[in-house]
């Protein structure tokens, strides 16, 4: 079974400053993606970024980018020049190829102070 | 042109009842899930429907019922309603997966808050 591991539950920076949130994960398949979501308070998931497990190179996304780390099962997700509008939740999560579901983290709520 | 598309958005009722909550994707898609969000913002599959197809089902109580009329729509109908069934439910859809790629990412829709009283 797969399990998402977001050891941040909240976390609280200034706007324009840099935040990174973690995301550990455990699989034993060699084939999987990771995603991170955001929830903000109107309750709407949207995907931020996704990464596919055999390209080693970092997916960036505008201000979003992550730092993937295949041997340490991390995946962390880098904020540049943090927004008002980036207060949420942040959700990782993967998906196994061939299965037809996100497992997701337990979540961090990002709060970007003015 | 809402992608995911569900209704209601909230939904109050009480302990015993039967209720529906409806979902609708115009993307194209042939996959379609419900997730369960619970008080704590938990995130957790419960259904996936594959061409009408159920191909996921995580041990959820018989109460609960998904319906896929066809590929665009993806309904779920709770009987006998508990306290505990009270959480948002997310309606998501994507391509199938096998192949992978960008065609695999889901898209969810806005949520329903259900409160069971």
């Amino acid at each position: 079974a797969q399990t998402v591991t977001q050891s941040q539950p909240e976390m609280s920076v200034q706007e324009a400053e840099t935040v990174t949130l973690s995301c550990t994960y455990d699989t034993s398949e060699s084939n999987y993606y990771l995603f991170w979501y955001k929830q903000p308070p109107s309750r709407q998931m949207i995907l931020v970024i996704r990464q596919e497990a055999y390209k080693q190179q970092n997916a960036t996304e505008n201000r979003f980018s992550v730092n993937f780390q295949k041997a340490a099962k991390s995946f962390s997700l880098k904020i540049s020049d943090s927004q008002l509008g980036d207060t949420a939740m942040y959700f990782c999560a993967v998906l196994i190829q061939g299965a037809q579901k996100l497992v997701f983290g337990q979540g961090t709520r990002l709060t970007i102070n003015p | 042109d809402t992608a995911v598309s569900q209704t209601p958005k909230y939904l109050v009722t009480q302990m015993g009842n039967d209720k529906s909550i409806k979902c609708e994707q115009n993307l194209g898609h042939d996959t379609m899930y419900w997730y369960k969000q619970d008080s704590k913002k938990f995130l957790k599959i419960m259904f996936s429907y594959n061409n009408k197809e159920l191909i996921i089902n995580e041990t959820v109580p018989n109460r609960f019922s998904p319906k896929s009329p066809d590929k665009a729509h993806l309904n779920l109908h709770i009987n006998s309603l508990e306290l505990g069934d009270s959480a948002v439910y997310f309606c998501a859809s994507s391509h199938l997966s096998l192949a992978g790629g960008p065609r695999n990412e889901q898209y969810f829709g806005p949520g329903t808050r259900l409160t069971v009283t």
